[in-house]
């Protein structure tokens, strides 16, 4: 099966520092969500996004399909930010959703 | 819409009990999923359902586990004889048809089996 792959595992901010995420997949997707997942759990959606830029506020997602990677970007980090942020992707015929293990962000004060 | 509701949040179960969870997806979305997540790992597949069919079963969903959509709209997911190793966070999310419509995730349920 596809095997998706996020970098750095662990990343450490300063309050109002910028960062980016990486999320490489092996193999052509269909669709490509970020989801942050608050410490209760909760998985929120950010972006879906299976090619091109979107933006939301602080937040950017840049998913360059042939070439088989997104990047999340976090501008302005606040202590809110932190948490585990998810990329998942949606194969072929599949329709169930392949996440990577997460990218711990903790923003400090 | 109040989005994906799940329930219980928090189950403590004995070894050897059965356990049945709950959830209410989305009322428009015809798709839904369970999701198992341990710790330190991403959400993995369990099953899913269309209206009320359940279409594809992970490996991961041994006989013990059972899951139905009766008339299409809330799902149970039951665990018998429960074991250490499924202590986990279950994690229900729904969707439309559609590769293109994103997935919504309910707050999930936190099984300890003790």
């Amino acid at each position: 099966g596809i095997q998706v792959e996020q970098s750095p595992p662990d990343l450490i901010l300063q309050e109002g520092a910028n960062s980016t995420l990486r999320c490489n997949f092996s193999d052509s997707v269909n669709n490509l969500q970020w989801f942050h997942q608050n410490p209760w759990g909760q998985l929120i959606n950010l972006f879906y996004i299976p090619s091109g830029t979107k933006q939301n506020g602080r937040l950017s997602a840049t998913t360059v399909a042939t070439e088989r990677y997104s990047l999340l970007y976090i501008s302005s980090s606040q202590t809110t930010d932190s948490g585990v942020y998810f990329c998942a992707v949606l194969t072929g015929a599949n329709s169930k959703l392949t996440f990577g293990k997460g990218i711990t962000l903790s923003v400090r004060p | 819409d109040t989005g994906v509701s799940q329930n219980p949040r928090h189950k403590i179960t004995k070894r050897g009990q059965n356990v049945t969870f709950r959830c209410d997806p989305i009322s428009e979305h015809n798709r839904l999923y369970w999701y198992r997540q341990t710790l330190g790992q991403g959400p993995e597949f369990l099953t899913y359902f269309q209206n009320e069919a359940q279409l594809e079963k992970s490996r991961l969903l041994s006989d013990r586990f059972s899951a139905e959509r009766p008339k299409g709209s809330f799902s149970t997911l039951e665990i018998q004889r429960t074991e250490q190793g499924d202590s986990a966070m279950y994690l229900c999310a729904s969707s439309l048809t559609g590769s293109y419509y994103g997935y919504t995730f309910g707050s999930g349920t936190r099984l300890t089996v003790v």
